[in-house]
């Protein structure tokens, strides 16, 4: 374990469902980070928070939806997606943003269908 | 656009042998180097970090070389062992607290 949890460890859902991923930190890391892993693809950035406020939305479509209710939890809400937005998703925290280390969770492997 | 990409999508090599892993990076201003590794159905985990500062840095079993001339990171891993076999990533940060990822090398060791 890292000290970062994302359930579930995976998630199927149709393209009309609605679903939700959770990160977990007891780190007492302040900056939050949500990744999207494709195959063959660099991790991609979609959106990071400091301090609980929403400091990067990396042109993410708004079928996703970050909420982080404070700094030891963070969100990814899910609705209408593609099949194409299947891959892992990683959630990572790190002391503040600007921090050099992040720690990584496991992962919630999406499957859109 | 910044990018950090690997030389090599995939690397095997005999257990015991040292491997190599490259990486080349577009960003002068970077100033901070990871490496990670991703085990199967595992997130990323940090293995070693460089400043920009530094040359060489050198942790257990595992070196990471900088070369800012030619802006080339490597990561060296001495005595290859099965539990080395992994996909592994260079990142750096470009000062505006993200970390940029490269495509990542995927290192499968031969017993």
């Amino acid at each position: 374990e890292t000290g970062v949890t994302q359930t579930p460890r995976h998630l199927v859902m149709g393209m009309t469902n609605k679903k939700s991923l959770k990160c977990e930190q007891h780190l007492g890391h302040n900056a939050m980070y949500w990744y999207k892993q494709s195959a063959k693809k660099p991790l991609e950035l979609m959106f990071v928070y400091n301090f609980k406020e929403q400091t990067e939305n990396n042109s993410v479509p708004s079928r996703f939806s970050p909420e982080c209710p404070n700094s030891s939890h963070l969100f990814l809400h899910l609705h209408t997606l593609q099949p194409e937005d299947s891959a892992l998703y990683l959630c990572a925290s790190s002391q503040e943003q600007g921090q050099r280390g992040y720690t990584f969770g496991s992962g919630t492997r999406l499957t859109v269908v | 656009g910044e990018s950090v990409g690997l030389h090599l999508p995939t690397l095997s090599v005999q257990e015991g042998d040292n491997s190599i892993i490259n990486c080349a990076y577009s960003n002068s201003a970077s100033d901070y180097f990871i490496w990670y590794k991703q085990e199967s159905g595992k997130g990323p985990q940090f293995i070693i970090d460089i400043r920009s500062n530094m040359d060489k840095r050198q942790g257990q079993r595992v070196t990471v070389l900088l070369n800012k001339t030619v802006k080339h990171l490597s990561l060296q891993i001495a005595a290859t062992q099965p539990g080395d076999s992994a996909v592994y990533f260079c990142a750096e940060n470009n000062q505006g607290g993200k970390l940029i990822f490269g495509q990542g090398t995927e290192l499968s060791v031969k017993p």
